[in-house]
């Protein structure tokens, strides 16, 4: 079964620390694979999108990799600020398919 | 500019009823989609449209029922209203189909159902 699993499932950091979140897929064969950000009560927005022979992709503070071997992606977050609180979502495409498969997410929360 | 909108951002209805939710998008893309979020904030894709045709009906009971007038709106109509059709509904659009190409989002419909 196509599957996207995403940890931790709750993060809680202090403004200006690192963090890293981790995708875990069996989506097969693979297309490519989003990372997208959720505010509370606004919907999704895509931060980058990694192809197959992508290993790292970075957008401002906020890089993503991805290991196709181990079908492993993360994103890893830079000097974390106060507007980085949110969920986020990775998403795989399968090659040949218009469905995406949506991971649950990762709510992260950044204190002051 | 709203790239994509949604109206109403709040719907609280009863048990039963029948209610729409309308989607336009003015990114000049020819697909759109709805998604319904759950309580847990998982994210499932319900219907695509492309070029005002239906591409993906994901076992959605036939209550819901979508419409393209035309490539800039997707409306959703939901009858008969049950308890757990309470969710955030999403419509989001993207220039072509397939996983390359982003979705952009719209706000979400909170739909409470009593």
């Amino acid at each position: 079964k196509n599957q996207v699993e995403q940890s931790p499932q709750s993060l809680i950091i202090l403004e200006g620390k690192n963090c890293t979140l981790q995708c875990n897929y069996t989506v097969s064969p693979f297309s490519n694979l989003r990372w997208y950000k959720q505010d509370t009560g606004r919907g999704p927005v895509s931060l980058t999108i990694m192809t197959f022979s992508e290993n790292t992709k970075s957008n401002g503070r906020y890089t993503a990799t991805l290991d196709a071997d181990t079908k492993q992606s993360s994103l890893h977050i830079t000097a974390s600020q106060l507007s980085d609180s949110a969920s986020y979502i990775c998403v795989v495409n399968k090659g040949g398919s218009y469905i995406p498969t949506f991971g649950r997410g990762t709510s992260l929360i950044v204190h002051p | 500019d709203t790239a994509v909108s949604q109206t109403p951002k709040y719907l609280v209805t009863q048990m039963g009823n029948d209610k729409s939710i309308k989607c336009e998008q003015n990114l000049g893309h020819d697909t759109m989609y709805w998604y319904k979020q759950d309580s847990k904030k998982f994210l499932k894709i319900m219907f695509s449209y492309n070029n005002k045709e239906l591409i993906i009906n994901e076992t959605v009971p036939n209550r819901f029922s979508p419409k393209s007038p035309d490539k800039a709106h997707l409306n959703l109509h939901i009858n008969s209203l049950e308890l757990g059709d309470s969710a955030v509904y999403f419509c989001a659009s993207s220039q072509g189909t397939g996983g390359m190409n982003e979705q952009f989002f719209g706000p979400g419909t909170r739909l409470t159902v009593l």
